[in-house]
């Protein structure tokens, strides 16, 4: 099992909401992903990390922002939630070893 | 821009069929493929990967197959159960160990008894 975490789960908020997606990893990767994904759609890289203080934004543009200010955590914030950013987040952390990336179970938000 | 196609999107297996999953890359500098499989409300999960140095690799009833001058790999199951029955998504990414994954589009497996 792999030692990375989301939450929430699930969100659903009103449209100019600020919202943070926690995520959480136990496995001292200093690689670190989010991910965006549709339901049983492709998966869009939306920013990563490659250490402490060292954020990129991924390939496809996304409004929200995130930090790296410890190996464990990497959290995304949304300063103004708009109902285009109704998705599942997907959290993921890399192992520089293997280049195996694993995922947490995900935030599905849901902005009305 | 599509760096990574998949097909099929979706596909449906008698149990004991073998299932077949085709991906085409278009980066030469890509170099390390992996297969990822997704079960519904979960994250994805690594299931197999290759590297370009070896044209095939079998772990248990999961094959991957590759061919470098066609830029195209492709995933095989082996006696498909209900079980196997999930999202996969193959990858591709520039260097070995820097994990930045580009997705393909994902197929849709679905194995009937």
């Amino acid at each position: 099992e792999a030692d990375i975490y989301q939450t929430p789960r699930y969100l659903v908020i009103g449209t100019g909401k600020k919202i943070t997606l926690e995520c959480s990893q136990t496995m001292g990767h200093d690689k670190m992903y989010w991910y965006q994904q549709d339901p049983g759609m492709e998966l869009h890289l939306i920013h990563y990390s490659y250490g402490v203080n060292s954020t990129e934004k991924g390939d496809l543009s996304s409004e929200s922002t995130v930090s790296r200010i410890r190996t464990e955590h990497f959290p995304l914030t949304l300063e103004s939630a708009r109902p285009s950013h109704t998705s599942q987040y997907l959290c993921a952390s890399g192992s520089t070893n293997t280049g195996e990336l694993f995922f947490g179970e995900g935030s599905r938000l849901t902005v009305l | 821009q599509q760096q990574v196609k998949q097909s099929p999107q979706s596909l449906i297996v008698q149990k004991g069929g073998i299932s077949i999953i085709n991906c085409a890359y278009e980066n030469t500098a890509f170099d390390y493929f992996p297969w990822y499989q997704q079960f519904p409300g979960k994250g994805p999960a690594l299931l197999i990967a290759i590297r370009p140095d070896v044209s095939e690799k079998k772990e248990g009833r999961f094959t991957i197959s590759f061919n470098k001058s066609a830029k195209q790999f492709s995933l095989h199951i082996m006696d498909s159960q209900p079980g196997d029955s999930a999202t996969y998504f193959c990858a591709a990414s520039k260097a070995y160990g820097a994990s930045k994954l580009t997705f393909g589009t994902g197929t849709r497996l679905q194995v009937t008894l």
